[in-house]
């Protein structure tokens, strides 16, 4: 079975700073690797993915995330932060199956 | 193109009752999946039904049960509930039968709250 380990539950930063949100699976078989976003009061956004490629995944609002098979790692980084990117983020993954495991989420509170 | 909707928003029920919670998927997905989140914590999978049948399911005990109908909306139902049952539902649907690649977009949830 899967699991995942979000390494950090909240990150505060400040506007225009960078951030790093660590995110770590175990699983003995290949995987395919998402991060989702929660806004308050709201259902979970897909951020971005990764199938297969190129290990490094961008998204369309300047996030990216880098899969790291030999540290089982898909740590997710934006370069510089908005207040609107304040929200919670959550790492899952999926083998060829039907379920998502996520994570227990990472809260990242974005400060002028 | 409408999104995944969920209905009611919020509940509130007390220990012992029984509670139905409906989703409605997103125009032409298949693919409905059931995640549980409590407070604090990540989404936990409950089910996944594909084209009418239960395509597999988490660890979840057998009061929580689940029917997709033929426009794939879906329906959760739980049984006999217990006051760790209060939790945001979470919905969510695909296209594909669970290879696992697809993306599964979610609904805003239904909050409820057992008393």
């Amino acid at each position: 079975a899967q699991s995942v380990t979000q390494l950090d539950s909240q990150v505060p930063v400040f506007e225009e700073a960078p951030v790093e949100l660590r995110c770590n699976y175990s699983s003995s078989v290949s995987v395919y690797l998402f991060w989702y976003v929660q806004y308050p009061n709201q259902g979970l956004q897909l951020l971005l993915k990764y199938l297969s490629g190129s290990t490094l995944v961008e998204s369309i609002n300047g996030f990216e995330a880098e899969f790291n098979k030999s540290q089982t790692s898909f740590h997710l980084r934006k370069p510089s932060v908005h207040i609107s990117d304040t929200a919670e983020y959550f790492c899952a993954v999926s083998l060829r199956g039907y379920k998502l495991s996520f994570g227990a989420g990472t809260t990242v509170t974005v400060r002028a | 193109e409408t999104g995944v909707t969920q209905s009611p928003t919020h509940l509130i029920k007390t220990r012992g009752q029984q509670v139905t919670l409906r989703c409605s998927s997103q125009s032409g997905h298949n693919t409905v999946s059931w995640y549980q989140q409590a407070l604090g914590q990540g989404p936990q999978f409950i089910f996944q039904y594909y084209r009418e049948e239960e395509n597999g399911r988490g660890n979840f005990p057998p009061r929580f049960s689940g029917l997709q109908f033929p426009n794939y909306s879906s329906e959760l139902n739980v049984n006999a509930l217990e006051l760790d049952d209060s939790a945001l539902y979470l919905c969510a649907s695909s296209s594909g039968q669970g290879a696992g690649s697809e993306t599964q977009y979610f609904g805003p949830g239904t909050r409820l709250l057992v008393l």
